[in-house]
């Protein structure tokens, strides 16, 4: 069985630092990796995904992501944080096999950057 | 393009009551799922489906029933709610291939009491 762990609740940090935003996976064979960005009220959206090549992927608002096979890792990053970033992140996982059409999601990481 | 959307946005039951939360794209999206979202539990796949006619059961299906009668439409039917059914309700779609990105809805506001 798939599965994500994001091991922090919350992250803090100052407008203008790195931010940092982790997560770890277990998948059968080779994943497909996503993060998606939830603000207040409303549904989820895409920020970024791995499907393979390059380990380190860019997306949406400035925001990167890391795939480290050896550590089953996906971490989120952003080198200077905005407070328009503060927000609920998301990262799931997608099979590539029989389960293709099942995501699973980690348990969110509420990101707070203050001014 | 609409997108997914959902309806209702909010909605209040009585403990035993049924109701059906609607959901649809006008995308063509052959994948389609339910989710609910609880504090701290973060998404919890319900049931999903990979095309018309065909659905399965996800992470916590009990107390919940879909179809799939076209692509555009997948309805989630609660048969006799409880309150620990409170949450918020999300469905997404997206195309078959599962390297591509899930479209969410707005979301549902279910109360039960």
């Amino acid at each position: 069985a798939q599965s994500v762990a994001q091991p922090e609740d919350q992250v803090n940090v100052a407008e203008g630092n790195p931010l940092t935003v982790k997560c770890t996976y277990s998948v059968s064979g080779n994943p497909y990796l996503f993060w998606y960005v939830q603000y207040p009220n409303r549904g989820l959206q895409f920020l970024l995904k791995y499907i393979t090549g390059d380990n380190l992927v860019k997306g949406s608002y400035g925001f990167e992501a890391e795939f480290n096979k050896s550590q089953t890792s996906f971490h989120l990053k952003k080198p200077s944080a905005l407070v328009s970033d503060s927000a609920l992140y998301f990262c799931a996982v997608r099979d590539r096999g029989a389960n293709a059409g099942k995501s699973t999601f980690g348990d969110g990481t509420t990101l707070t950057v203050k001014p | 393009n609409a997108g997914v959307t959902q309806t209702p946005k909010f909605q209040v039951l009585k403990t035993g009551q049924s109701m059906t939360l609607q959901c649809a794209q006008d995308m063509n999206h052959e994948y389609m799922s339910w989710y609910r979202q609880d504090p701290g539990m973060g998404l919890r796949l319900i049931h999903y489906s990979v095309g018309a006619g065909i659905t399965d059961q996800g992470e916590v299906p009990n107390g919940y029933n879909v179809s799939r009668s076209t692509t555009e439409d997948f309805p989630l039917r609660l048969l006799s709610a409880a309150p620990s059914q409170t949450s918020v309700y999300f469905c997404a779609s997206s195309p078959r291939l599962p390297q591509e990105t899930q479209y969410f809805g707005p979301g549902t506001r279910l109360l039960v009491l």
